[in-house]
Protein backbone atom coordinates (compact mmCIF):
# COMPACT_ATOMS: atom_id res chain seq x y z
CA UNK A 1 0.00 0.00 0.00
CA UNK A 2 1.88 3.53 -0.71
CA UNK A 3 1.55 5.78 1.70
CA UNK A 4 1.93 9.66 1.47
CA UNK A 5 2.56 11.25 4.75
CA UNK A 6 2.93 14.48 6.38
CA UNK A 7 4.94 15.94 8.82
CA UNK A 8 2.24 17.54 11.00
CA UNK A 9 -1.53 17.58 10.92
CA UNK A 10 -2.22 20.82 12.84
CA UNK A 11 0.37 23.67 12.87
CA UNK A 12 0.18 27.23 14.23
CA UNK A 13 2.62 29.72 13.27
CA UNK A 14 2.72 33.89 13.38
CA UNK A 15 2.93 36.14 10.33
CA UNK A 16 6.57 36.68 9.10
CA UNK A 17 7.44 33.30 10.48
CA UNK A 18 9.10 30.90 8.21
CA UNK A 19 6.86 28.05 7.79
CA UNK A 20 8.65 24.11 6.41
CA UNK A 21 5.80 21.64 5.57
CA UNK A 22 7.18 18.03 4.60
CA UNK A 23 5.56 15.49 2.67
CA UNK A 24 7.49 11.92 2.42
CA UNK A 25 6.53 9.00 -0.12
CA UNK A 26 7.57 5.54 0.65
CA UNK A 27 7.29 4.21 -3.03
CA UNK A 28 9.65 5.22 -4.50
CA UNK A 29 7.40 7.50 -6.62
CA UNK A 30 8.95 10.13 -9.44
CA UNK A 31 6.26 12.80 -8.89
CA UNK A 32 4.96 14.72 -6.09
CA UNK A 33 2.64 17.58 -5.81
CA UNK A 34 1.85 20.29 -3.15
CA UNK A 35 -1.95 21.44 -3.33
CA UNK A 36 -3.93 23.82 -0.99
CA UNK A 37 -7.61 23.37 -0.28
CA UNK A 38 -9.69 26.27 0.53
CA UNK A 39 -13.69 26.33 1.60
CA UNK A 40 -15.49 27.17 -2.00
CA UNK A 41 -11.93 26.78 -3.96
CA UNK A 42 -11.21 23.13 -4.14
CA UNK A 43 -8.13 22.03 -4.49
CA UNK A 44 -5.49 24.24 -5.97
CA UNK A 45 -2.04 22.92 -7.24
CA UNK A 46 0.62 25.32 -5.55
CA UNK A 47 4.12 23.80 -6.56
CA UNK A 48 5.10 19.81 -8.31
CA UNK A 49 8.60 17.86 -9.02
CA UNK A 50 8.97 15.05 -11.40
CA UNK A 51 12.54 14.32 -10.16
CA UNK A 52 15.21 15.16 -7.49
CA UNK A 53 16.14 18.65 -7.81
CA UNK A 54 13.39 19.35 -10.70
CA UNK A 55 10.37 21.79 -10.04
CA UNK A 56 7.40 23.31 -11.70
CA UNK A 57 5.28 25.97 -10.72
CA UNK A 58 1.45 25.11 -10.40
CA UNK A 59 -1.18 27.71 -10.18
CA UNK A 60 -0.77 29.64 -7.35
CA UNK A 61 2.97 29.81 -6.53
CA UNK A 62 3.44 33.03 -5.06
CA UNK A 63 4.55 33.54 -1.68
CA UNK A 64 6.16 29.68 -1.84
CA UNK A 65 9.13 27.60 -2.79
CA UNK A 66 9.73 23.95 -2.15
CA UNK A 67 12.45 21.42 -1.87
CA UNK A 68 12.97 18.07 -3.45
CA UNK A 69 16.71 17.06 -2.81
CA UNK A 70 15.73 13.23 -2.11
CA UNK A 71 13.33 11.12 -3.95
CA UNK A 72 10.73 10.52 -0.99
CA UNK A 73 10.65 13.70 0.45
CA UNK A 74 8.85 17.05 -0.84
CA UNK A 75 8.95 20.04 1.08
CA UNK A 76 7.18 23.10 0.71
CA UNK A 77 8.33 26.24 2.35
CA UNK A 78 6.76 29.55 2.97
CA UNK A 79 9.48 31.65 3.18
CA UNK A 80 7.48 34.76 4.95
CA UNK A 81 4.12 33.21 6.33
CA UNK A 82 1.19 35.72 6.26
CA UNK A 83 -2.50 35.17 7.56
CA UNK A 84 -3.72 34.60 3.38
CA UNK A 85 -1.53 31.38 3.93
CA UNK A 86 -4.28 29.93 6.28
CA UNK A 87 -5.19 27.00 4.87
CA UNK A 88 -5.31 23.11 4.22
CA UNK A 89 -1.95 21.59 2.73
CA UNK A 90 -2.31 18.24 0.50
CA UNK A 91 0.52 16.39 -0.82
CA UNK A 92 0.24 14.09 -3.26
CA UNK A 93 2.09 11.42 -5.47
CA UNK A 94 0.86 9.36 -8.12
CA UNK A 95 2.47 5.99 -9.37
CA UNK A 96 4.07 5.79 -12.21
CA UNK A 97 3.78 2.65 -15.00
CA UNK A 98 0.83 1.74 -12.22
CA UNK A 99 -1.53 0.96 -15.32
CA UNK A 100 -3.18 4.08 -13.66
CA UNK A 101 -0.35 6.90 -14.39
CA UNK A 102 -3.02 10.03 -13.19
CA UNK A 103 -4.21 8.69 -10.04
CA UNK A 104 -2.88 10.69 -7.45
CA UNK A 105 -2.08 9.55 -3.21
CA UNK A 106 -2.64 11.86 -0.91
CA UNK A 107 -1.28 12.30 2.88
CA UNK A 108 -3.80 13.18 5.24
CA UNK A 109 -3.14 16.82 5.24
CA UNK A 110 -1.69 19.85 7.11
CA UNK A 111 -4.17 22.22 8.51
CA UNK A 112 -2.12 25.17 9.07
CA UNK A 113 -3.09 28.74 10.89
CA UNK A 114 -1.26 31.54 10.42
CA UNK A 115 -1.80 34.39 13.22
CA UNK B 1 -6.67 26.19 -15.88
CA UNK B 2 -9.14 24.02 -17.09
CA UNK B 3 -11.29 22.09 -13.96
CA UNK B 4 -14.26 20.11 -13.41
CA UNK B 5 -17.36 21.96 -11.81
CA UNK B 6 -19.27 19.24 -9.32
CA UNK B 7 -23.28 19.89 -9.03
CA UNK B 8 -25.32 19.91 -6.55
CA UNK B 9 -22.82 21.86 -3.75
CA UNK B 10 -24.24 19.47 -1.19
CA UNK B 11 -26.55 17.29 -0.77
CA UNK B 12 -27.95 15.66 1.66
CA UNK B 13 -30.32 12.37 2.15
CA UNK B 14 -31.34 8.98 4.07
CA UNK B 15 -29.79 6.28 4.72
CA UNK B 16 -30.19 3.92 1.95
CA UNK B 17 -30.93 6.20 -0.99
CA UNK B 18 -29.09 6.54 -3.65
CA UNK B 19 -27.00 9.81 -4.54
CA UNK B 20 -25.66 11.16 -7.56
CA UNK B 21 -23.40 14.04 -8.33
CA UNK B 22 -22.09 15.66 -11.30
CA UNK B 23 -19.76 16.97 -12.88
CA UNK B 24 -19.02 19.37 -16.36
CA UNK B 25 -15.86 20.03 -17.68
CA UNK B 26 -14.65 22.70 -20.01
CA UNK B 27 -11.89 21.34 -22.89
CA UNK B 28 -11.35 17.32 -24.26
CA UNK B 29 -9.95 15.10 -21.60
CA UNK B 30 -8.12 11.91 -21.40
CA UNK B 31 -9.30 10.51 -18.11
CA UNK B 32 -11.42 11.75 -15.25
CA UNK B 33 -11.36 10.50 -11.72
CA UNK B 34 -13.92 10.92 -8.64
CA UNK B 35 -12.53 11.20 -4.95
CA UNK B 36 -13.61 10.99 -1.39
CA UNK B 37 -12.49 13.66 1.07
CA UNK B 38 -13.59 12.54 4.88
CA UNK B 39 -13.94 15.82 6.99
CA UNK B 40 -10.03 17.18 8.00
CA UNK B 41 -8.30 14.27 5.82
CA UNK B 42 -6.54 14.08 2.67
CA UNK B 43 -8.42 12.43 -0.24
CA UNK B 44 -8.73 8.76 -1.61
CA UNK B 45 -9.47 7.53 -5.28
CA UNK B 46 -12.29 6.01 -5.56
CA UNK B 47 -12.37 5.47 -9.83
CA UNK B 48 -10.72 6.30 -12.68
CA UNK B 49 -12.58 6.60 -16.08
CA UNK B 50 -11.02 7.20 -19.23
CA UNK B 51 -12.37 9.00 -22.11
CA UNK B 52 -13.29 6.16 -24.20
CA UNK B 53 -15.45 4.69 -21.61
CA UNK B 54 -18.76 5.62 -20.91
CA UNK B 55 -19.67 3.55 -17.64
CA UNK B 56 -17.89 1.61 -14.79
CA UNK B 57 -18.66 0.39 -11.83
CA UNK B 58 -16.70 -0.32 -8.13
CA UNK B 59 -19.08 -1.59 -5.36
CA UNK B 60 -21.87 0.30 -4.87
CA UNK B 61 -20.27 3.01 -7.11
CA UNK B 62 -21.19 3.59 -10.69
CA UNK B 63 -19.86 6.23 -12.75
CA UNK B 64 -20.71 7.51 -16.07
CA UNK B 65 -18.98 9.70 -19.12
CA UNK B 66 -20.52 11.41 -21.58
CA UNK B 67 -17.63 13.39 -23.54
CA UNK B 68 -20.62 14.80 -26.34
CA UNK B 69 -21.46 16.90 -22.95
CA UNK B 70 -18.22 17.18 -20.73
CA UNK B 71 -19.99 15.42 -18.20
CA UNK B 72 -19.65 12.96 -15.63
CA UNK B 73 -21.90 11.04 -12.92
CA UNK B 74 -20.80 9.66 -9.85
CA UNK B 75 -23.89 7.33 -8.65
CA UNK B 76 -23.57 5.43 -4.95
CA UNK B 77 -26.28 3.18 -4.89
CA UNK B 78 -27.73 2.06 -0.89
CA UNK B 79 -25.92 5.35 0.59
CA UNK B 80 -24.66 4.33 4.51
CA UNK B 81 -23.73 7.20 7.06
CA UNK B 82 -20.26 6.01 6.39
CA UNK B 83 -20.60 7.38 2.96
CA UNK B 84 -20.47 11.10 4.40
CA UNK B 85 -17.82 12.84 2.73
CA UNK B 86 -16.84 15.28 -0.11
CA UNK B 87 -16.80 13.95 -3.55
CA UNK B 88 -14.17 15.43 -6.12
CA UNK B 89 -14.06 15.01 -9.88
CA UNK B 90 -10.46 15.78 -11.52
CA UNK B 91 -10.14 16.31 -14.82
CA UNK B 92 -6.80 15.85 -16.65
CA UNK B 93 -5.01 18.78 -18.40
CA UNK B 94 -4.18 18.50 -21.78
CA UNK B 95 -1.44 17.66 -23.05
CA UNK B 96 -0.58 16.87 -19.26
CA UNK B 97 -1.20 14.23 -16.44
CA UNK B 98 -1.70 16.48 -13.57
CA UNK B 99 -5.37 16.38 -12.49
CA UNK B 100 -6.97 19.70 -11.94
CA UNK B 101 -10.07 19.34 -9.30
CA UNK B 102 -13.04 20.65 -9.01
CA UNK B 103 -14.75 22.46 -5.85
CA UNK B 104 -16.53 19.23 -4.20
CA UNK B 105 -19.94 17.71 -3.08
CA UNK B 106 -20.63 17.71 -0.24
CA UNK B 107 -22.95 14.50 1.14
CA UNK B 108 -24.45 13.95 4.09
CA UNK B 109 -26.12 10.35 4.83
CA UNK B 110 -28.36 10.54 7.74
CA UNK B 111 -29.03 7.16 9.51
Amino acid sequence: DVKVTQSSRYLVKRTGEKVFLECVQDMDHENMFWYRQDPGLGLRLIYFSYDVKMKEKGDIPEGYSVSREKKERFSLILESASTNQTSMYLCASPPRGSGRPDTQYFGPGTRLTVL
Amino acid sequence: SQQGEEDPQALSIQEGENATMNCSYKTSINNLQWYRQNSGRGLVHLILIRSNEREKHSGRLRVTLDTSKKSSSLLITASRAADTASYFCATDRRGSYIPTFGRGTSLIVHP
